[in-house]
Formats: C-alpha cells, sequence, structure tokens
C-alpha cells in the first residue's frame, strides 16, 4: 500500500490567513492526487483532483500543486466557511489509500 | 445534477452481511465514462476505500477486504451495491457510495459526488 502521510496534523489559523497543507506519498504516484474538505457530519467534497486541477465549483482561493511524491493544498485567503478537515488521497495505485487528515480550526 | 443516496439497514449482527445500496439519480450507471465506487470511516477517524465497480462490471477491492466484499450494479435500477461478510465491531462506520471519474489522458481519477453517507453499527 501507498502511505500518504499528511501535515500537519491541525491547524490553527484566522480568516483572512494563507494556510497550507502538504502531503506526502511512500511512493511515487504522478500527478494522482486528490484534495477532499470534510466538514462534521458531512460527506467528502473533492477540491482539487490531478494534484492541481480545480473542481467545477470550488472558490478559486484553493490551489493544489506538487507531482511524484511531495504534494501541497494552499488557501489563500481563509474564510469561515473552510474551517474543516482536509484529506490528500492517492488514486494511483490499488488500494487507494488517504492521508490520516489535517484538521483546520479557528485560532 | 447527479446524486447518490447510500441505504440499507443501521444495525448488523456480528458475523452476519452487511448490505448497502447506492442509488445513483442523475446519470445512468452503464455509462462508460465512470466508475462506481465504496468508502467508509469509522466515528472519529479517517477514509477507507473498500472498492470500485466499472459500467461493464469490472470489479477491484482493497487486499485487506477483498475475501469478505462484494460490489455489484443493477442496471435496471440505476443502484449498485455493497455485500461484507462476517462482519465485527470494527467494520462500524459511516459508509459513503460516489462515482469514480478515471482517464489515462488527461491523468486523472477521483471521486465526485459522494452520498451523504450511511451509518453501520455492527452490535448484537
Amino acid at each position: 500500500d501507498i502511505q500518504m502521510t499528511q501535515s500537519p496534523s491541525s491547524l490553527s489559523a484566522s480568516v483572512g490567513d494563507r494556510v497550507t497543507v502538504t502531503c506526502r506519498a511512500g511512493q511515487t504516484i504522478s500527478s494522482y492526487l486528490n484534495w477532499y474538505q470534510q466538514k462534521p457530519g458531512k460527506a467528502p467534497k473533492l477540491l482539487i483532483f490531478a494534484a492541481s486541477s480545480l473542481q467545477s465549483g470550488v472558490p478559486s482561493r484553493f490551489t493544489g500543486s506538487g507531482s511524484g511524491t511531495d504534494f501541497t493544498l494552499t488557501i489563500s485567503s481563509l474564510q469561515p466557511e473552510d474551517f474543516a478537515t482536509y484529506y490528500c488521497q492517492q488514486s494511483y495505485s490499488n488500494p487507494y489509500t488517504f492521508g490520516q487528515g489535517t484538521k483546520l480550526e479557528i485560532k | 445534477q447527479l446524486q447518490l443516496q447510500e441505504s440499507g439497514p443501521g444495525l448488523v449482527k456480528p458475523s452476519e452481511t452487511l448490505s448497502l445500496t447506492c442509488t445513483v439519480s442523475g446519470a445512468s450507471i452503464s455509462s462508460s465514462t465512470y466508475y462506481w465506487g465504496w468508502f467508509r470511516q469509522p466515528p472519529g477517524n479517517g477514509l477507507e476505500w473498500i472498492g470500485s465497480l466499472s459500467s461493464g462490471g469490472t470489479t477491484y477491492y482493497t487486499p485487506s477486504l477483498e475475501s469478505r466484499v462484494t460490489i455489484s450494479v443493477e442496471k435496471s435500477k440505476n443502484q449498485f451495491s455493497l455485500r461484507l461478510t462476517s462482519v465485527t465491531a470494527a467494520d462500524t462506520a459511516v459508509y459513503y457510495c460516489a462515482r469514480q471519474r478515471w482517464e489515462l489522458l488527461p491523468e486523472y481519477n477521483y471521486f465526485d459526488p459522494w452520498g451523504q453517507g450511511t451509518l453501520v453499527t455492527v452490535s448484537s
């Protein structure tokens, strides 16, 4: 299995802050890296696919970058609705695996 | 607008079989463009992919569950299903279904949208 390691596990930030979450794959996964946002009691929502492609309807303050083993999700200016848990997922090989999640909390 | 909805028993006894159905609306499950997948999330924990199904019926599963899981399609009802046998308390989770889009050129493979999820508790 390809291990996905996210950092940090939790993050406190303020509205308007720029935040970055990193995700490292245990082996190269090309650009088969997706980012999801999950709010309590809700299903995950796709934000970024193929490492850097913004899903339709997702605000442009979300950007993804990286390839190979190292990836980042950046939120340029945090909004109140962005406080949630973020997961990276590799879809390069079976089994598709997720990072452990990054919980973004209000400072 | 594509929507997915999970349904099935919320309580299953240990050693029995967990059966869930995902009803798809707004798109044909027979479309060759899509795959369809199942995930689960134990309470307070992270996400786990269980397996996926192609429109042609090809399935692939996470190795850790492969001996106990079956994903199948009911095209006439625009549904796909999950069966997990010999369940234990460790199978207690919220189960999600999702549409999978997988292309080689350009390269992408992602899950969107997801159903709202359904909690399945394994307990006697």
